[in-house]
């Protein structure tokens, strides 16, 4: 089973700053099967982006992902007030096929 | 628009059992798979299962392998989750998604949740 884990724990900026967010896999995973949610308290996750660098629908072109094998990042390039949540990778494994989430990375107001 | 909609949780003392629905509209649920995901309190998310489009191919994670059935009615849109030997550690907000697969997998649409307590 492929783990994700996720760096930092948590991460404390400010508005307006950039933000990297790491997700490092067990083992090499496919770039078509990484995505990143999103979560605010009390709400139900928002996928954000797919296929490692795919913005999903409505999501603001401030969000980017990149990454192959087993580093992945989200990169949010300006801090909105909005942003600050708590964000989980994901990975579709295929032997066995499988789903994990990394544990989350809280981003919070500096 | 795509709306899913949980039911079913509440509480139940540990052994015990329950069943979760998730009312799906908004889009043709027989395309798709569907996977329920669940939140312990404070905690981050866990894959529970998923079900492919017709209920022929299904995966649990292996917490709750032997214990829950992830299974579907696609003339009613809907997708269940029957919970049977429950433990304390179930306690969790239980999520419903649709699981697009078109080459580029992952969970587009989730439900609000619904809580379910395991506890005496």
């Amino acid at each position: 089973e492929i783990v994700l884990t996720q760096s930092p724990g948590t991460l404390s900026l400010s508005p307006g700053e950039r933000a990297t967010l790491s997700c490092r896999a067990s083992q090499s995973v496919s770039s078509s099967y990484l995505a990143w949610y999103q979560q605010k308290p009390g709400q139900a996750p928002r996928l954000l982006i797919y296929a490692s660098s795919n913005r999903a629908t409505g999501i603001p072109d401030r969000f980017s992902g990149s990454g192959s094998g087993t580093d992945f990042t989200l990169t949010i390039s300006r801090l909105e007030p909005e942003d600050f949540a708590v964000y989980y990778c994901q990975q579709y494994g295929s032997s066995p096929p499988m789903c994990t989430f990394g544990q989350g990375t809280k981003l919070e107001i500096k | 628009q795509v709306q899913l909609v949980e039911s079913g949780g509440g509480l139940v003392k540990p052994g015990g059992s329950l069943r979760l629905s998730c009312a799906a509209s908004g889009f043709t649920f027989s395309d798709y798979y569907m996977t329920w995901i669940r939140q312990a309190p404070g905690k981050g998310l866990e894959w529970v299962s998923y079900i492919s489009s017709s209920g022929s191919t299904i995966y649990y994670s292996d917490s709750v392998k032997g214990r829950f059935t992830i299974s579907r009615d696609n003339a009613k849109n809907s997708l269940y989750l029957q919970m049977n030997s429950l433990r304390a550690e179930d306690t969790a907000v239980y999520y419903c998604a649709r699981d697009r697969r078109d080459g580029y997998n992952r969970l587009d649409y989730w439900g609000q949740g619904t809580l379910v307590t395991v506890s005496s």
